[in-house]
């Protein structure tokens, strides 16, 4: 199984400040096939990036992922108030499909 | 619209069983595989399983494998989570999602928060 190791475990930002995300993977990810979902409270989780690169269907440019093999990063460029949530990475190429223990990003 | 809609909360006492849906609208139902995904009280996703409602077939994540049963019913465009009998620990919101060859999961049933208490 590849486990999907996320970090920070939480980020304290301001509005308008960067936020860089990690999600380091036990064994190379097959394809690229690593996704990035933001989920907030009481709602189901919404896909944001694909393909460790591409951004799903609505998704603002503000978010992009890049990475590949073992290392992937979530990039938020400038933090709007609606961004602050939990952010999990997840492994679709390789059963079991597997997603890391999320990265919580606060307003400091 | 494309979406998964998913049946009402649930309350049982262990021991019991139990069928939970997910119904799909709006896609070719049988175009993308149904995926089922728990989240603990305050705890992270976990990938449970998925099934191939074209052809119903079904793979699961050795930690859910014998412990639950994913059907579906491509007529009624519906998959399915099922339980013969519930512990304690089965104590979760339960989301479906779907998926198709590398876009992920991107569309996702509200989910079904599961108690189980006696």
């Amino acid at each position: 199984e590849i486990v999907l190791t996320q970090s920070p475990g939480t980020l304290s930002l301001s509005p308008g400040e960067r936020a860089t995300l990690s999600c380091r993977a036990s064994q190379s990810v097959s394809s690229s096939y690593l996704a990035w979902y933001q989920q907030k409270p009481g709602q189901a989780p919404r896909l944001l990036i694909y393909g460790a690169s591409s951004r799903a269907t609505g998704i603002p440019d503000r978010f992009s992922g890049s990475g590949s093999g073992t290392d992937f990063t979530l990039t938020i460029s400038r933090l709007e108030p609606e961004d602050f949530a939990v952010y999990y990475c997840q492994q679709y190429g390789t059963s079991p499909w597997t997603f890391g223990q999320g990265t919580k990003v606060e307003i400091k | 619209e494309v979406q998964l809609v998913q049946s009402g909360a649930e309350v049982k006492k262990p021991g019991e069983s139990l069928r939970i849906s997910c119904k799909g609208s709006g896609y070719s139902f049988t175009s993308y595989y149904i995926s089922w995904v728990r989240q603990m009280p305050g705890k992270g996703l976990e990938w449970m399983g998925r099934i191939d409602p074209s052809d119903s077939y079904t793979h699961y994540s050795p930690s859910f494998q014998g412990h639950v049963t994913i059907s579906a019913d491509k007529s009624i465009t519906t998959a399915y989570l099922q339980w013969s009998s519930l512990k304690a620990s089965d104590t979760a919101m339960y989301y479906c999602a779907r998926l198709r060859g590398g876009d992920a999961f991107d569309i996702w049933g509200q989910g079904t928060m599961v108690t189980v208490s006696s």
